[in-house]
C-alpha cells in the first residue's frame, strides 16, 4: 500500500469553484512532486518542492494553481477557479532527494481524482 | 520537449505466455537519458519496477527485463512467462537531469490484463 497519502480520493466541483487536494509525503522525504494525469493518461508535471521551497513549476501553476508544502503540515495543491479542462487525476509523489531523474526513486500516492462539472 | 511513447494502450495475454510492451523515447534536452519502468497495481500508487541508466545495459526485476537501446531510442519491457498477478498498468519513463531540470517524463501507460 502507498505510504504517500493523498486526500480526498475524489472531489467534484463546479466551474469556478476552488478545489484543494492534500498530500502527506512518505516519512523523511523532503522532495514532493505534483503531476496531473488527464483522461488520455498523459502525465503533466506541475510543480515540485524541497521542503518548503519551490524547485520548478510550469506556467500553468503560476496562474490558477497554487501549491505549498508547509513545515509540519500536509502539502497541498489548490486550483483557485476550476475549469472543465482541469478534470484529471492529480498525483503526488515524494523522494529522498532531488535526483529523481537519475534514481527514479519516486514514491506515488494513489491520487486525487477531480471532476469539474 | 522530451517525450515517451507507448504504442499499446491495452495488452491482453494468457497466463504463462510471453509479453512485450513497447516504449520509445525522444530526448531533446541536453543531458543523458535515464530510463525507467513503473507499475501501478490495483489500489496502489505507481512504483518503480526497474531502471537502466547506461545505454546497452539491461535491467530486470520480478521476471521483467528491459534493455536500453540508444540507437533505436527504445526501452521495451519483456517477460518470458506472465502470471495473473502481473495484471497492472505499466508506465515507461525518461529522466533527464539537466541544470535545474530534474524530473521524469512518463508515457501514457499500457494496461496489462493476464487471462488465467
Amino acid at each position: 500500500n502507498s505510504k504517500v497519502i493523498q486526500t480526498p480520493r475524489y472531489l467534484v466541483k463546479g466551474q469556478g469553484q476552488k478545489a484543494k487536494m492534500r498530500c502527506i509525503p512518505e516519512k523523511g522525504h523532503p522532495v514532493v512532486f505534483w503531476y496531473q494525469q488527464n483522461k488520455n493518461n498523459e502525465f503533466k508535471f506541475l510543480i515540485n518542492f524541497q521542503n518548503q521551497e519551490v524547485l520548478q513549476q510550469i506556467d500553468m501553476t503560476e496562474k490558477r494553481f497554487s501549491a505549498e508544502c508547509p513545515s509540519n503540515s500536509p502539502c497541498s495543491l489548490e486550483i483557485q477557479s476550476s475549469e472543465a479542462g482541469d478534470s484529471a487525476l492529480y498525483l503526488c509523489a515524494s523522494s529522498l532527494s532531488r535526483g529523481v531523474a537519475n534514481t527514479g526513486q519516486l514514491y506515488f500516492g494513489e491520487g486525487s481524482k477531480l471532476t469539474v462539472l | 520537449g522530451d517525450s515517451v511513447t507507448q504504442t499499446e494502450g491495452q495488452v491482453t495475454v494468457s497466463e504463462s505466455k510471453s509479453l512485450i510492451i513497447n516504449c520509445t523515447y525522444s530526448a531533446t534536452s541536453i543531458g543523458y537519458p535515464n530510463l525507467f519502468w513503473y507499475v501501478r497495481y490495483p489500489g496502489e500508487g505507481l512504483q518503480l519496477l526497474l531502471k537502466v541508466i547506461t545505454a546497452g545495459q539491461k535491467g530486470s526485476s520480478r521476471g521483467f527485463e528491459a534493455t536500453y537501446n540508444k540507437e533505436a531510442t527504445s526501452f521495451h519491457l519483456q517477460k518470458a512467462s506472465v502470471q495473473e498477478s502481473d495484471s497492472a498498468v505499466y508506465y515507461c519513463a525518461l529522466g533527464m537531469a539537466t541544470g535545474g531540470n530534474n524530473k521524469l517524463t512518463f508515457g501514457q501507460g499500457t494496461v496489462l490484463s493476464v487471462i488465467p
